[in-house]
């Protein structure tokens, strides 16, 4: 089975700084590869994802992210942290089940960014 | 707005008890899963249907179960309800990957579960 190991369950940063929150995962066949956010009393919300056509995937409110097979590793960027990136963020990967058509999502236990002015 | 739809939005209800949440997949997904998320546990993955059949069960308590219907809606319920139940209950949806290549699952809003 695959899994998410996301490092920091907290992480605090300034207002302005980079953010960048690790993942890595395990996974014995090309991961599909997720980042997600999830807002106070709100849902998952999909950042951005990798689907192994390119490395380097960008993603909603100037996060990006960078597939680092040797790694096994898919960090999360952003250059300039604002208020409002406040939030849990959650690394996923995505594990073929049995059967046709579908998928599982294994989750990271989530980095809860915190963003000081 | 992920177009996935979970109703009811909090519930509050007594040890013992049963209830049923309700969870409207995007048009056109086939895939629905049930996830819980509580502050000691994460979000651990429940059960997953596919086209009205199960295909997966995560940590799924004997308690708990889920169906999927022919119009796609899944229920979940979860029976003699205890203290530790109460959690966050999110109902995700994704496309059949067959036709689309797409394996992402958009989320809906949760139903918060309070035990009491």
């Amino acid at each position: 089975a695959q899994s998410v190991t996301q490092l920091g369950s907290h992480v605090s940063v300034s207002e302005g700084a980079l953010v960048l929150l690790r993942c890595n995962y395990s996974s014995s066949v090309p991961p599909y590869l997720f980042w997600y956010v999830q807002y106070p009393n709100q849902g998952l919300q999909l950042l951005l994802k990798y689907t192994s056509a390119a490395t380097l995937v960008k993603g909603i409110n100037g996060f990006e992210a960078e597939f680092k097979k040797s790694e096994t590793s898919f960090h999360l960027t952003k250059p300039s942290a604002h208020m409002s990136d406040a939030a849990e963020y959650f690394c996923a990967v995505s594990e073929r089940l049995r059967g046709a058509g579908s998928y599982q999502l294994t989750f990271g236990k989530g980095t809860k960014l915190s963003v000081i002015p | 707005d992920s177009g996935v739809t979970q109703t009811p939005k909090h519930l509050i209800t007594a040890t013992g008890q049963r209830v049923t949440l309700r969870c409207s997949p995007r048009s056109g997904d086939l895939s629905v899963y049930w996830y819980q998320q509580s502050l000691d546990q994460g979000l651990q993955f429940l059960i997953q249907y596919y086209n009205g059949e199960e295909r997966a069960k995560g940590n799924i308590l004997e308690r708990f179960s889920a169906q999927q219907f022919p119009d796609l809606h899944s229920e979940l319920n979860l029976s003699s309800l205890e203290l530790g139940d109460s959690a966050l209950y999110f109902c995700a949806s994704s496309e059949d990957v067959r036709t689309t290549g797409n394996t992402e699952a958009f989320f809906g809003q949760g139903t918060r579960l309070t035990v009491v």
